[in-house]
């Protein structure tokens, strides 16, 4: 079965850093593009980022651009999602998802609060 | 980085039909946009529904359909059911810079 479990999301201080991670299984990892995508509560889809197959290709929404780092460990088989300078607008559900959007992991809820 | 357009809400009649489209800030909706269509229904993770415009997953039902449309790219349904009562997101790419861009959502009821 084809599989992607985010972890990582929490609570943190704006200012603040956390690191997501997507683990996936049942696909050959290594030959997917992979991508972020947030939530915030209560509205709608937000592209953040994607990186290509071998990580040397990583493209930014504006809104992240130089605060987020997208990358990934082939041989582990897990997506990574650095976030520095957390705002409080960064407050979101954070799904990973492999390319063509299929699947999607569950998400993992990020809040940005004092 | 470009906007990317959606009706707010739009109200179907079961078994009626209703077209949600998709616009860009930058011109007409091609197919070098390869857009995509996401039904989230409440508390559930997004499922995609379309790809390239018009490609179906194997879970897509066959009431759904894509298209281009006034330079739009555009999610049809046809005979509508109280399970389609959903949140609508479509999403398009912009090659130019790589980036990825997903429209404000359509509530769509079944009424």
């Amino acid at each position: 079965e084809v599989q992607l479990v985010e972890s990582g999301g929490g609570l943190v201080q704006p200012g603040g850093s956390l690191t997501l991670s997507c683990a996936a299984s049942g696909f050959s990892f290594n030959t997917y593009w992979m991508h972020w995508v947030r939530q915030a509560p209560g509205k709608g889809l937000v592209w953040v980022s994607r990186i290509n197959s071998d990580g040397t290709i990583t493209t930014y929404a504006d809104s992240v651009k130089g605060r987020f780092t997208i990358s990934r460990d082939n041989a582990k088989k897990t997506l990574y999602l650095q976030m520095d300078s957390l705002r409080a607008e960064d407050t979101a559900v954070y799904y990973c998802a492999r390319d063509l959007f299929d699947p999607w992991g569950q998400g993992t809820l990020v809040t940005v609060s004092s | 980085q470009a906007v990317v357009t959606q009706e707010p809400s739009l109200t179907v009649s079961p078994g009626g039909t209703v077209t949600l489209t998709c616009g860009s800030s930058t011109g007409p909706v091609t197919s070098g946009h390869y857009p995509y269509w996401f039904q989230q229904k409440p508390g559930q993770v997004p499922r995609t529904l379309m790809y390239d415009i018009s490609k179906k997953y194997s879970w897509t039902p066959a009431r759904f359909s894509g298209s281009l449309l006034g330079g739009k790219a555009a999610l049809t349904l046809s005979g509508a059911q109280p399970e389609d009562e959903a949140d609508y997101y479509c999403s398009l790419s912009y090659s130019g810079t790589r980036i990825w861009v997903f429209g404000g959502g359509t509530r769509l009821t079944v009424l």
